[in-house]
């Protein structure tokens, strides 16, 4: 089992829907959790961070964790076409004390 | 507030060669941790660095090694290229001791060839 899990897609969306992205992870002592945003040819940004199980919004982003399921997600709510990129998530392996992240999913919004 | 800056931005070396990359972190950030990210794949860890002193390490061998300055700018030297080594490699900043933070600022990172 890989350690952080993504679908890489691609996600297509139609532009103004709910956009899904989802995440497992192996490490069940994991408390630390992000989600990072990489346009084509850009370095990777920080756009969520979630530490407790439940929903944490933050205008159009909604990231949510379920530590028993080992899963995360994040939902984009009314999609725009410069939400297309991909969304790679993080998780903190506090095991080993370092950030692994996921392959990323790629989200394609179409108008 | 300055961002994270890395350079050179592209180069090219051959195998065998050996490279050095740069990183000046986000001001009153003092940790550095550096990343390798190869097409299609997510960044993967190298190693870390908290006032001056790696404390994480990924799966990479020795010949990947690196350094943190009291300015918390950064080096990342490549001994021995290989051809697998061509990548997009990152460099992040971050606050807080270092252990457990992922909250990431990343520069725009160093394009690497090894031919």
């Amino acid at each position: 089992q890989k350690e952080v899990e993504q679908n890489s897609g691609p996600l297509s969306v139609p532009e103004g829907a709910i956009a899904s992205l989802n995440c497992t992870y192996s490490d069940r002592g994991s408390q630390s959790f992000f989600w990072y945003r990489q346009y084509s040819g850009k370095s990777p940004e920080l756009i969520m961070s979630i530490y407790s199980n439940g929903d944490k919004e933050d205008g159009r982003f909604t990231a949510q964790l379920n530590k028993a399921s080992q899963y995360v997600s994040l939902l984009i709510r009314d999609s725009q076409p410069s939400d297309s990129a991909t969304y790679l998530c993080a998780v903190w392996y506090s095991s080993a004390s370092k950030i692994i992240f996921g392959s990323g999913t790629r989200l394609s919004i179409r108008p | 507030e300055t961002g994270v800056t890395q350079s050179p931005t592209h180069l090219i070396k051959t195998r065998g060669q050996q490279v050095t990359l740069r990183c000046s972190s986000q001001s009153g950030h003092n940790t550095v941790s550096w990343y390798q990210q190869a097409l299609g794949q997510g960044p993967q860890f190298i190693f870390q660095y908290y006032r001056e002193e790696e404390n994480g390490r990924g799966n990479f061998p020795p010949r990947f090694s690196g350094l943190q300055f009291p300015n918390y700018s950064s080096e990342l030297n490549v001994n021995a290229l290989e051809l697998d080594d061509s990548a997009l490699y990152l460099c992040a900043s971050s606050r807080g001791q270092g252990t457990n933070t992922g909250e990431l600022f990343f520069g725009e990172g160093s394009r690497l060839t090894v031919l």
